[in-house]
């Protein structure tokens, strides 16, 4: 059985529209992720959460908004989409301990291709 | 701020040659946590290698790495390289935040 879940694994979008990206751990975790891979940028930090609470934001744009309606969920929200949102989306989670060196676990991701 | 170097972006080897993807990194903090994941093609990446202790070789299939904290480096290692292996390698950085730095990334073709 998946242990993380990514919701959808593939998206269309147009430009200038907004869509959500699911997230759900199923590992007990309390921290979770949002990470961004493209052929520009290969693997690269948006965001963390612990606890339900925003710990780190690395994403300069406001159009990228996580919400975490549950302990074991993150989703991403994303507006006014551009072609440059055209990405790979992974979602992660790990322990929560601050400074624990506790393994990140990989969702799936999602594909997501702005038109 | 943090940063992790990945010198080569490709790397082409022979099989059953020896491996070696390079790692520095970059950090004020004083007991950094470094990472190897793997991330094979059209698949999520997966930890490959962790440690945050000093001059200590860890292993784990086949691949290690020793953490360096004098010439701040952990470089990825592997005395044979096999075809399974080709795949991307990212180093990462944790400096106790929840916050995780990744290098650009090694993508490793291993052929027969």
């Amino acid at each position: 059985d998946p242990k993380i879940i990514q919701k959808p694994k593939y998206l269309v979008a147009v430009t200038g529209s907004e869509k959500i990206l699911i997230c759900e751990q199923y590992l007990g975790h309390n921290a979770m992720y949002w990470y961004r891979q493209s052929a520009k940028k290969p693997l690269e930090f948006m965001f963390s959460y612990s606890y339900q609470k925003l710990m780190d934001n690395q994403t300069a744009s406001s159009r990228f908004q996580p919400q975490s309606s549950k302990k074991n969920h993150l989703d991403l929200q994303i507006t006014a989409l551009k072609p440059d949102d055209s990405a790979t989306y992974f979602c992660a989670s790990s322990q929560a301990q601050t400074g624990d060196y506790a393994e990140q676990f990989f969702g799936p991701g999602t594909r997501l291709t702005v038109l | 701020g943090d940063s992790v170097t990945q010198t080569e972006g490709l790397v082409t080897l022979t099989e059953g040659l020896p491996v070696m993807l390079n790692c520095t990194y970059q950090t004020i903090y004083s007991n950094p946590f470094l990472f190897w994941y793997v991330q094979h093609l059209n698949e999520s990446p997966r930890l490959l290698l962790k440690s945050f202790t000093d001059n200590k070789r860890t292993e784990h299939q086949g691949f290690h790495a020793t953490l360096h904290k004098s010439s701040s480096s952990f470089h990825l290692q592997k005395s044979s390289a096999q075809l399974s292996d080709s795949a991307l390698y990212y180093c990462a950085l944790r400096t106790g935040g929840y916050k995780v730095v990744f290098g650009s990334g090694t993508r490793l073709l291993v052929s027969p």
